[in-house]
């Protein structure tokens, strides 16, 4: 089983920040990564697939990076609607695994 | 737009069967380019993977888990199910369900939740 070690677990930011939040698999997972944005009480939303390519809908100003063991995800030029549960998970080898999130505040 | 509701007991007491369904709109279940899974959250802690089955019926289960999961599928409703049996207050989470895609073989990960449903186990 991969394990998933997300950093940082909560963050605060201010609009018009850059902000990175990682995501480091035990083992080679390829580009096997994906994120998702949560808000409280609503289905989580796809945001990013295969660690690097936007899902069609995402705004331009989120990215990802990545490939092995090392992943990021970034927000530019954050936005008051980006304050978010954030999580990454790895379909590369079965049990699915996930990160263990990252609330973001933008003060 | 795809959407998927999960629906079942807030409650359930210590030892006894969880079950949960999951509806799905928009979209059939019946298409073979998916798989539907379900997925938990205990408060505070991460996301744990539970299992999932194809519409042919077949399944994958979480070792952690597979002695006590069971989830299958109902293509006439639109929906699938968890069972989950012997609980005890450590099995107290929100329960997701979720759909994963199939494409040319190869598993790519989760592109739709469901909102959670919160299950409680006490007495």
């Amino acid at each position: 089983e991969t394990t998933l070690t997300q950093s940082p677990a909560f963050m605060s930011a201010t609009p018009g920040d850059k902000v990175n939040i990682s995501c480091k698999a035990s083992q080679d997972i390829d580009d096997d990564m994906n994120w998702y944005q949560q808000k409280p009480g609503e289905a989580a939303i796809f945001i990013i697939q295969e660690a690097i390519t936007l899902v069609p809908g995402t705004p331009p100003r989120f990215s990802g990076s990545g490939y092995g063991t090392d992943f990021t995800l970034t927000i530019n030029n954050i936005e008051s609607e980006d304050a978010a549960y954030y999580f990454c998970l790895q379909h590369d080898n079965f049990p699915l695994t996930f990160g263990q999130g990252t609330k973001l505040e933008i003060k | 737009q795809v959407q998927l509701q999960e629906s079942g007991p807030g409650l359930v007491k210590p030892s006894q069967t969880l079950s949960l369904t999951c509806t799905v709109s928009g979209g059939s279940i019946s298409g073979g380019d998916y798989y539907w899974s379900w997925i938990r959250q205990p408060a505070g802690k991460g996301l744990e993977y539970i299992g999932r089955i194809y519409t042919i019926g077949r399944t994958d289960y979480n070792p952690s888990l597979k002695s006590r999961v069971t989830i299958s599928i109902d293509t006439s409703k639109n929906q699938f199910s968890l069972r989950l049996s012997s609980v005890t207050a450590t099995d107290t989470a929100v329960y997701y369900c979720a759909r994963g895609i199939i494409s040319g073989g190869y598993y790519y990960g989760i592109d739709y939740w469901g909102q959670g449903t919160l299950v409680t186990v006490s007495s």
